[in-house]
């Protein structure tokens, strides 16, 4: 299948310190990328999607002034948690969607380790 | 409504048959899926199904629809310590660019010896 990184894989910052996480997809085009944030032993819950060239848009709950989002090109998304705190620390994983013959796929990336002392 | 439930555990000899269930409310579905994930690690597609079908196997993996009960299961056939991680099924609900998975709680599959 697909291949989508992400990087870091994990981070360990500061309270009131921002944090940018890339996602990529490595071999194909994704005009669409979703954020999911992962509690400990908990199902992945979609923050935002992300469309290339145009705002993203977040679910309901999610500040988007908190979790900036940039689909700057079609293979690169990226999330930034700004002046983070302990409560965002949590597994964030993205997902490109490739769409082939009418079919759409979503691959995900390995996911990022935020931990925010 | 969107929920999706699978049970939370399953426990499974080496060489067995794990059957993991998922029940899901939304009639509109268009996909299903199944994805697998180890620890700490993302989320990997393993197979997914049209609506309108009702089974689908892949090698040692089994999809079967029941759209009536809104029941979806994967079969693993001759499991192996190597398929012990969690097992999320998602539905998609729409096609075009506002569709969107909604996932299930996740069901931890552990094989043992």
């Amino acid at each position: 299948g697909a291949v989508v990184s992400q990087h870091p894989s994990r981070v360990i910052c500061k309270s009131g310190t921002s944090v940018k996480i890339e996602c990529r997809s490595l071999d194909f085009q994704a005009t669409t990328m979703f954020w999911y944030r992962q509690f400990p032993k908990k199902s992945l819950m979609l923050m935002a999607t992300s469309n290339e060239g145009s705002k993203a848009t977040y679910e309901q709950g999610v500040e988007k002034d908190k979790f900036l989002i940039n689909h700057a090109s079609l293979t690169l998304s990226t999330l930034t948690v700004t002046s983070a705190h302990p409560e965002d620390s949590s597994f964030y994983i993205c997902s490109a969607r490739q769409r082939t013959g009418g079919t759409d796929t979503q691959y995900f990336g390995p996911g990022t380790r935020l931990t925010v002392l | 409504g969107e929920d999706v439930e699978q049970s939370l555990f399953l426990s499974v000899r080496e060489g067995d048959s794990s059957v993991i269930n998922c029940t899901y409310t939304d009639s509109s579905s268009t996909y299903l899926y199944w994805y697998k994930q180890e620890p700490g690690a993302g989320l990997q597609l393993l197979t997914y199904i049209f609506s309108n079908m009702d089974m689908k196997q892949d090698q040692r993996l089994t999809v079967l629809l029941n759209k009536k009960d809104k029941h979806l299961s994967l079969r693993i056939a001759d499991t192996q310590t190597g398929d012990s991680a969690i097992y999320f099924c998602a539905e998609r609900l729409s096609t075009g660019t506002a569709s969107k998975l909604t996932f299930g709680t996740g069901t931890r599959l552990q094989v043992t010896l």
